[in-house]
């Protein structure tokens, strides 16, 4: 069965720590593809980042970077030096087997940054 | 501006009642998809299209139907047999795969179900 899990509910951070979002995830497939999303306020869902099975190169992005480890089966996001508006939901995602494009998600981490 | 536009924003539903949740988009994109949020859960499928006229079941499509007449359109109809409806609904979209596979999931902006 395929699975993600994202095992920190809510962290709360003041501005300007740097902080670590867990993903682990679980499947079958030789192929596949690991997303993470972010949800503010607002409520629609942003694209951060797509990630194959394939390519365990991390990637930075400015303050985002991301750490995907096959042998952990883990895909973990870090935002450095953090400011209030990276507050949101953020969810991790993996595309189902033999996919349309579907996704099976985490459950989410809620971030709260302070002033 | 290319997007995907959902509404209303908040629907309410009397006890019996069916409602239809819309969602467009103008990003010409082939697949379309209707998931389900519930506090403190993830997204849930409940229906997706990859072509016009043609559409299947998600994980929870039960109480729910779709139509996908046209490209950019993909309603959901909340039906009466859907006893628990309260909750928050996406609409995505993606482009078809050519070469490149599974490509990211564009968003709208949610409609905010209740039962009053």
């Amino acid at each position: 069965a395929q699975k993600v899990t994202q095992a920190q509910t809510e962290i709360s951070v003041v501005e300007k720590e740097d902080v670590t979002l867990d993903c682990v995830y679980e499947t079958r497939d030789t192929t596949y593809y690991l997303f993470w999303y972010k949800q503010p306020p607002s409520g629609e869902l942003v694209f951060l980042i797509r990630r194959n099975s394939f390519d365990e190169q991390n990637e930075i992005s400015g303050r985002y970077s991301w750490n995907f480890q096959k042998s952990t089966s883990s895909f973990n996001f870090t935002i450095t030096a953090s400011q209030v508006v990276d507050s949101a939901v953020y969810f991790c995602a993996l595309s189902r087997g033999g996919s349309q494009g579907n996704l099976i998600f985490g459950k989410g981490t809620k971030l709260s940054v302070k002033p | 501006d290319g997007g995907i536009t959902q509404s209303p924003k908040y629907l309410f539903r009397k006890e019996g009642q069916n409602v239809t949740l819309s969602c467009e988009q103008n990003l010409n994109h082939d697949a379309m998809y209707w998931y389900r949020q519930d506090p403190g859960q993830g997204l849930r499928l409940i229906y997706y299209s990859q072509i016009v006229n043609d559409f299947q079941k998600g994980d929870i499509a039960e109480g729910y139907s779709v139509s996908r007449e046209k490209k950019e359109s993909f309603p959901l109809t909340v039906t009466s047999a859907q006893k628990n409806p309260t909750a928050f609904y996406l609409c995505a979209s993606r482009p078809r795969d050519r070469g490149e596979v599974d490509q990211p999931q564009h968003f709208g902006d949610g409609t905010r179900l209740s039962i009053l």
